[in-house]
């Protein structure tokens, strides 16, 4: 079945750096659109970033716009986020997404499959 | 771009409760609903306005009209107190976006 595991969370001071990974399954992981989401303490959701299936199209929140940087690795089933130059309000748990087959070319339109979470806090 | 949804909506059991997300570029871009419960990832309900994805029970549907989208959720059910996010894509159909969530109590 499908699974999608994220790990790399924790705590971080401001303007420190962390990686974040999702390990995918279940699934042909090169065929799809992946993202990553995330969801402040008591607040909405955000996507933050996504990237087309052959890493063609990636785009970015303003937010983290030239902080953060998406990746994946095809051939190790795995999505990244680069988080650079954290701030207190990048504070959030981060999901990855999956984008349904076959949609758009450019963009995943919507999230089909979530994984459960990691958490990011950053504090001095 | 903004998409606009109530901040809450209260149904007693066996009602129906209707949840509504208005965006000026509905019109020309498929909404999306997410049911998330507290502590869990948030789960796809409704895509593409009205389709409902397998294993999503019937009670739950979507509808559209102009600049506004609505799920509604027929006879709800203690199990359905959730927040409920609403997606689209932006004017440009180049980045996606949430709503701000529905908290849906069931009284």
């Amino acid at each position: 079945q499908v699974q999608l595991v994220e790990s790399g969370g924790g705590l971080v001071k401001p303007g420190g750096s962390l990686r974040l990974s999702c390990a995918a399954s279940g699934f042909t992981f090169s065929d799809y659109h992946m993202s990553w989401i995330r969801q402040a303490p008591g607040k909405g959701l955000e996507c933050v970033s996504y990237i087309t299936s052959s890493s063609t199209y990636t785009n970015y929140a303003d937010s983290v716009k030239g902080r953060f940087t998406i990746s994946r690795d095809n051939a190790k089933n795995s999505l990244y986020l680069q988080l650079n130059s954290l701030r207190a309000e990048d504070t959030a748990v981060y999901y990855c997404a999956r984008a349904p087959y076959g949609g758009s070319p450019t963009r995943p339109e919507y999230f089909q499959r979530w994984g459960q979470g990691t958490l990011v806090t950053v504090s001095s | 771009y903004v998409l606009t949804q109530p901040p809450s909506v209260s149904v007693s059991p066996g009602q129906t409760a209707r949840i509504t997300c208005s965006g000026d570029a509905l019109p020309k871009q498929y909404a999306y609903w997410y049911q998330q419960k507290p502590g869990q990832a948030p789960v796809l309900v409704i895509y593409k306005d009205s389709e409902r994805p397998s294993g999503i029970p019937e009670r739950f549907s979507g509808s559209s009209s102009g600049t506004t989208v609505t799920l509604t959720i027929s006879g709800v059910q203690a199990e359905d107190e959730a927040d409920y996010y609403c997606q689209s894509a932006d004017s440009s159909g180049t980045y996606e976006v949430f709503g701000g969530g529905t908290k849906l109590t069931v009284l």
